[in-house]
């Protein structure tokens, strides 16, 4: 079993959707949690934390839930610049050495 | 702002020639790391050094060896490059303060092994 799953897309969505992704993890122990995002041909970019209350950077919602090994990530009003693949980034370790990338989700908006 | 810096961006290389991937990061970051990334199977860790001379195996480490002799620099080191070592090359730095800071990435370098 792979330790952190995605859905695995690709979302195509039109422009002004509302559109969920979802993570799972294996790992129990897992400290912290992240969405990156990564545009074609670039590197990752983090694109929010995810805390145990749940945390809201403008149009992005993230969501834990310990309980069930989950992660969500929630884009309102999708923009054409959303489109990028983003990824799933678990940590179980107090010293920032174990972090598990599941294997992202690609997310198209179009016109 | 965090600044990663890895030597190339595009990289052409034979079969069997060495091959060295540099690294550098400059916010006095304890952990670094290579990854590789290819379609379909995501970041793959190769290895990571929390800190200098130190080194650990990541989940694919064969064909490759890595050199950490200055905080602020990583080595990757093809020794034999073969064919199905084309790939992109991620570097990235942490810090080791806790668990609520995350990694910073390097903007890759694309091998291309032939």
């Amino acid at each position: 079993r792979k330790e952190v799953e995605q859905d695995p897309g690709p979302f195509n969505v039109p422009e002004g959707a509302t559109v969920a992704f979802n993570c799972t993890y294996s790992n129990s122990a897992s400290q912290s949690f992240f969405w990156y995002r990564q545009d074609c041909r670039k590197e990752p970019k983090l694109l929010m934390s995810v805390y145990s209350s749940g945390n809201e950077d403008g149009r992005f919602t993230a969501q834990l839930n310990r309980a069930s090994q989950y992660i969500s990530l929630l884009i309102r009003d999708s923009k054409l610049s959303d489109s990028a693949t983003y990824l799933c980034v678990v940590n179980w370790n107090n010293y920032g050495q174990n972090f598990v990338f599941g294997p992202g989700t690609r997310l198209s908006v179009l016109p | 702002d965090v600044k990663v810096t890895q030597s190339s961006r595009y990289l052409v290389k034979r079969t069997g020639e060495k091959v060295f991937l540099e690294c550098v990061q400059d916010m006095d970051h304890e952990n670094m790391f290579w990854y590789r990334q290819d379609p379909g199977l995501g970041l793959r860790l190769i290895y990571f050094s929390y800190d200098v001379k130190m080194k650990e195996k990541g989940d694919i480490p064969e064909g490759y060896s890595v050199s950490r002799e200055k905080k602020e620099r990583f080595s990757l080191i093809l020794e034999s490059a073969s064919t199905n070592q084309t790939s992109m090359y991620l570097c990235a730095s942490s810090p080791r303060q806790g668990n609520t800071d995350t990694q910073y990435f390097g903007p890759g370098t694309r091998l291309t092994v032939l």
